[in-house]
Parts: C-alpha cells; structure tokens; sequence
C-alpha cells in the first residue's frame, strides 16, 4: 500500500526565516506534485516533478525529488506572512491507476 | 475562463437523507475525481472517472456512489447520509493527452457537507 507522510505536520516560523517541508512515499514513483490550500479554500497546483533530480522554483518556494531516497522536498527561502497556508504533496500510485496518494498535509504559519 | 465548478457550495442536511453533489467543468479534460477532506486527514480519493463508461472506486466509496453523465459532468450521491460523512467534498480533473504535466489534477471550488 502506497503512503505519504509528511514533517512536520505543523510549522510556525518567523518571516525571513528558511524552512524545509519533507515529503516521504513508500512505494516506487517518478511523478510527485505540490499543492497549496488557504482556510476553507481549494487546492492550487505549485509544482509538478516528473523525474528524479527534478527541481522547480518559483518566487520563495522550491521543490525538488528524488525518486531513489523515495523523497521530494520544499524549500521556503526568507519566509514572508503570504506563504501562510497548508502545503500538500502527492504521489501518483503504481502505474497505470491516474490516481493521487495525498500527504496528510503541512500547515505553515508565517509571524510577521 | 476554463474551469471546474461544484455546486452547491455549502450544504445542511439531516440523517438519511439522499443528497447529490454536481461537479462541472469546461477544461476538456477526460479524467474526474471526487476526493473527501477532513481536518487532520489531508485528502482521501471517493471515486474517478476517466471517461464516460469508466467509474473506479478510490479508497473510501462506501456510502457514496457516483455518475458520470457526460465528459464534461460528474456527480457524487450520498444515499443515506450520515453525520460522519460532514466533510469538505473536492472535485478534480486531469488531463489523460498531457504527459508534459504528468497527471496534474485541477480543483473545484469545494462542498461544504454538514449532516445532523
């Protein structure tokens, strides 16, 4: 059975800090996607990782995966108080199903 | 603009009652998915679709089942709803052409489900 864990679960950091999300996945996978959710509002796409040693940027955030430690990350550079929002990965599942394995999510909160 | 409707967006309703959730979108993609978030639990998939004559169940149907009426329209029912089944309901869409975006999926706007 497919699983994807994330750490930390819950992250309050002051802004200009630096922090990495972990995205950990039990089974084999090369595509992993990055998403991002405010309060009661719906997910929006950040970063699609197609391949191992894929990396993606954009503004303050970037991810990356490795598909042989079974792991992607997301770096936060020099946090500002809009980043503020429960960060979600997911994995495809075995090949050939189209379907997402989400992770339980990370909910940043950024101090001014 | 292209995109992936819910209605309706907010929904009170009693025990054991039948309740339908509409999911429309205009992005032409082939591939529908209803997913299920509850506080602390991230996302869980209910079923998907990858075309019309293809329904799938995901990790948690039980109590729900679903119609795909067209490419464009895919609808969760609740048959008898129950007060564990309060949730935020998401639909999703992705395109099954597009391997430059592997199997990015696309979000509705989202239910909010409450059964008393």
């Amino acid at each position: 059975e497919l699983k994807v864990e994330q750490n930390p679960l819950f992250l309050s950091m002051q802004e200009g800090k630096n922090y990495t999300i972990y995205c950990n996945y039990s089974t084999t996978s090369d595509r992993l996607y990055w998403y991002r959710q405010d309060p009661g509002k719906s997910l929006e796409s950040l970063f699609v990782l197609l391949s191992n040693g894929a990396v993606k940027q954009e503004g303050r955030l970037m991810a990356s995966l490795d598909t042989k430690a079974r792991l992607s990350t997301l770096h936060i550079t020099a946090a500002v108080h809009d980043l503020s929002a429960t960060y979600f990965c997911a994995v495809d599942a075995p090949s050939g199903t189209y379907k997402y394995i989400f992770g339980t999510g990370t909910r940043l909160k950024v101090l001014a | 603009d292209a995109d992936v409707t819910q209605t309706p967006r907010n929904r009170i309703t009693k025990t054991g009652k039948r309740i339908m959730l509409e999911c429309s979108q205009t992005k032409g993609h082939d591939r529908m998915y209803w997913y299920r978030q509850d506080p602390g639990l991230g996302l869980r998939l209910i079923y998907y679709s990858f075309d019309v004559k293809d329904i799938n169940k995901g990790e948690i149907s039980d109590g729900y089942s679903v119609s795909r009426q067209a490419q464009a329209k895919f609808s969760l029912s609740l048959e008898s709803a129950i007060p564990n089944q309060t949730a935020l309901y998401f639909c999703a869409t992705s395109d099954l052409t597009s391997g430059r975006l592997g199997n990015e999926q696309f979000f509705g706007p989202g239910t909010r489900l409450t059964v008393l």
